[in-house]
């Protein structure tokens, strides 16, 4: 099966400009989560979305928000971007809600400037 | 809520020495625990898992337990190789307020010298 891909890979825009970042999961993977990695917050939970519906949010403010299509396919928004925000945001799939491991993609490398 | 927290960073070792990254928690159920690697450039993978109290997990020659009794969850290798050198994370996972998201430690970066 193919991994978890992330398009773009890198990024940089402008502060107060808006970006979306795309995820493909697992074939067959309903969960999609999102984390923001940075060196001085270490690994961040955003949201998780499963069958289209956000089921959990992260302590984020609203101009981050996501979503998820029919196929599993998610979506991420940034808006009124913050030179903060420069990070790796990673996506992570797995089967079905519950405990179970987290499959992560290579991850979107967003600077802003 | 659920915590994991683990050693500082980096551990810096040679070649064919013995690691240990210590890693203990704090969950209000009976967690499932984690370890996941990150090479540079990469997102993270799983390394290996255990799901009850005194399962041992393993993979690629890293083992940890997991120890009910003292909350812990150490990696060790025996013997590592330069390809080792990657960041590494602890987390777990429980059914806590119905949420599964997993909770990560801020990861110890292992470095190792030829």
């Amino acid at each position: 099966k193919a991994g978890v891909t992330q398009t773009p890979r890198y990024l940089i825009k402008t502060r107060g400009q808006q970006v979306t970042l795309s995820c493909s999961p697992i074939s067959g993977h309903r969960s999609v989560s999102w984390y923001q990695q940075t060196p001085g917050q270490g690994l961040q939970f955003l949201f998780e979305y499963f069958s289209e519906t956000q089921r959990n949010k992260g302590n984020f403010p609203g101009r981050f928000s996501g979503r998820q299509f029919s196929n599993s396919r998610s979506e991420m928004n940034v808006s009124t971007l913050e030179l903060g925000d420069s990070a790796l945001y990673l996506c992570a799939s797995r089967p079905e809600q519950g405990i179970y491991e987290q499959y992560f993609g290579p991850g979107t490398r967003l600077t802003v400037t | 809520g659920n915590s994991v927290t683990q050693m500082e960073g980096p551990v810096t070792l040679s070649e064919e020495a013995f690691l240990t990254i210590n890693c203990t928690y704090t969950a209000t159920g009976y967690p499932s625990l984690f370890w996941y690697v990150q090479y540079p450039g990469e997102g993270l993978q799983l390394l290996l898992k255990a799901t009850k109290a005194d399962d041992k997990g393993s993979n690629k020659g890293f083992e940890a337990t997991y120890r009910k009794e003292t909350t812990s969850f150490h990696l060790e290798k025996g013997s590592v190789q330069v390809s080792d050198s990657a960041v590494y994370f602890c987390a777990l996972s429980d059914s806590s307020g119905g949420s599964y998201i997993p909770t990560f430690g801020r990861g110890t970066s292992l470095i190792v010298h030829p």
